[in-house]
């Protein structure tokens, strides 16, 4: 198992500004990634955190709009920049243990954009 | 591509009675289903896998490759099974991993 900090676990901000979430693993990690969970919506991943080299980015999300970062094998930071109304979600961290279908996932960050 | 379709946004059952949280999938090779669940204020947590064909917190779940289907199933409901609920098929690596969309279930007294 893996436990995540992330950081901050809500913010509010205005339109335009742009919000960096940490997230903090307890033991070192190949696989990291940031999902979205708009609301009533399902979780959508935004990107994996690769340690090292550039995140590997789904579809519809493009580095601009989220740079992430990956220092080192337990942490990684996700940047929303240039805010907007439509960015108001929940993000979160997660971590695979092994390369299966079980992730173990940070307590969120909730961001309201203004 | 692969799609995991949860037709209930909202499920209310009572105390003791039987619940099914349905979920269906789409996908054209070999399906590794799971259910994850989040209780209010706490985080999204894995609750079963089909994989390992075990009972946790009185909950099972079979996957059935006629009807796609792999539905969450507890014959008692309980008051601490109020969560969130999603269905969830891992196709590859950890990176396929396709949600559905989640039923809020409730338990009433």
């Amino acid at each position: 198992s893996a436990v995540i900090s992330q950081k901050p676990s809500r913010d509010i901000c205005q339109r335009g500004t742009s919000l960096t979430i940490q997230c903090q693993v307890d033991s070192q990690v190949t696989m990291m990634f940031w999902y979205r969970q708009q609301p009533g919506q399902s979780l959508t991943l935004i990107a994996t955190a690769n340690q090292g080299s550039e995140a590997t980015y789904e579809s519809g999300f493009v580095i601009d709009k989220f740079p992430i970062s990956r220092p080192n094998l337990t942490f990684s930071t996700l940047t929303v920049s240039n805010m907007s109304p439509e960015d108001s979600s929940i993000y979160l961290c997660s971590v695979g243990v092994l390369d299966t279908g079980e992730l173990f996932f940070g307590e969120g960050s909730r961001l309201t954009v203004l | 591509a692969q799609r995991v379709t949860q037709p209930e946004k909202l499920l209310s059952v009572f105390k003791g009675a039987p619940v099914e949280l349905k979920c269906n999938y789409s996908y054209s090779g070999s399906p590794e289903l799971f259910w994850y669940v989040q209780y209010s204020r706490q985080r999204l947590q894995l609750l079963l896998r089909h994989i390992s064909r075990e009972s946790i917190k009185g909950f099972t779940a079979d996957l059935n490759k006629g009807e796609t289907s792999f539905h969450l199933k507890k014959p008692f409901a309980q008051e601490e099974d109020s969560a969130m609920y999603y269905c969830a098929l891992h196709s590859g690596s950890a990176r396929q991993l396709t949600f559905g969309s989640g039923t809020q279930l409730t338990v009433l007294p």
